[in-house]
């Protein structure tokens, strides 16, 4: 059984603060990806990552960075929260050659105060 | 640009009532079509790939690409389809997996 793992359910932090959230996967795929998911804007690809050390920027990578140091562990960066971040972020992960099929972590609900 | 249109916010439906769920596309290749589903307090999960042909939970999708659509349905709706629906299209090699904005389906008893 495929396990997306993230770090905290909920989080809540102040503007200007710098804000670390972890995904690990367990299925050792090659893709992991993050999104964030808003009410009626669906869900928008933040950043991706097809390998370690890799990274590639999505639709909305202002105001984010990631890291991606081991296979299994990808890691989205706020440098300096502002309260248009507060939102839910989720976490995915698939194998190369099968993107459309990706494996979502239960999210976390980040606040930004 | 690929771009997904999923044009109702909410879908509100009697509980053995016909359920169709809308989405469409723009993409000018031949593109992947996905729903993907999220239940109350669960994360978001595939629910059906339209090369795979299957169903699932009783919910079927054809894609018709000369209207562009994958249109989700199911011909009896349950109150445990109550869920967050998501179309997604995944382009050629290269393009990324683009989801629409979400249907609310709410099927009451």
């Amino acid at each position: 059984d495929v396990k997306v793992t993230q770090s905290s359910r909920y989080l809540v932090k102040r503007t200007g603060e710098k804000v670390f959230l972890e995904c690990v996967q367990d299925m050792d795929h090659e893709n992991m990806f993050w999104y964030r998911q808003d009410p009626g804007l669906g869900l928008r690809l933040i950043y991706f990552s097809y390998d370690v050390k890799m990274k590639e920027k999505g639709d909305i990578p202002e105001g984010y960075s990631v890291s991606r140091e081991k296979k299994e562990r990808f890691s989205l960066i706020l440098e300096s929260a502002s309260t248009n971040q507060t939102s839910m972020y989720l976490c995915a992960s698939s194998f190369r050659q099968r993107e459309g099929t990706q494996y979502f972590g239960p999210g976390t609900r980040l606040t930004v105060l | 640009a690929q771009r997904v249109t999923q044009p109702e916010k909410l879908l509100s439906v009697f509980k053995g009532a016909p359920v169709e769920l809308k989405c469409n596309y723009s993409y000018s290749g031949s593109p992947e079509l996905f729903w993907y589903v999220q239940y109350s307090r669960q994360r978001l999960q595939l629910l059906l790939r339209h090369i795979s042909r299957e169903s699932i939970k009783g919910f079927t999708a054809d894609l018709n690409k000369g209207e562009t659509s994958f249109h989700l349905k199911k011909p009896f709706a349950q109150e445990e389809d109550s869920a967050m629906y998501y179309c997604a299209l995944k382009g050629s090699s290269g393009d990324k997996l683009t989801f629409g904005t979400g249907t609310r389906l709410a099927v009451r008893p």
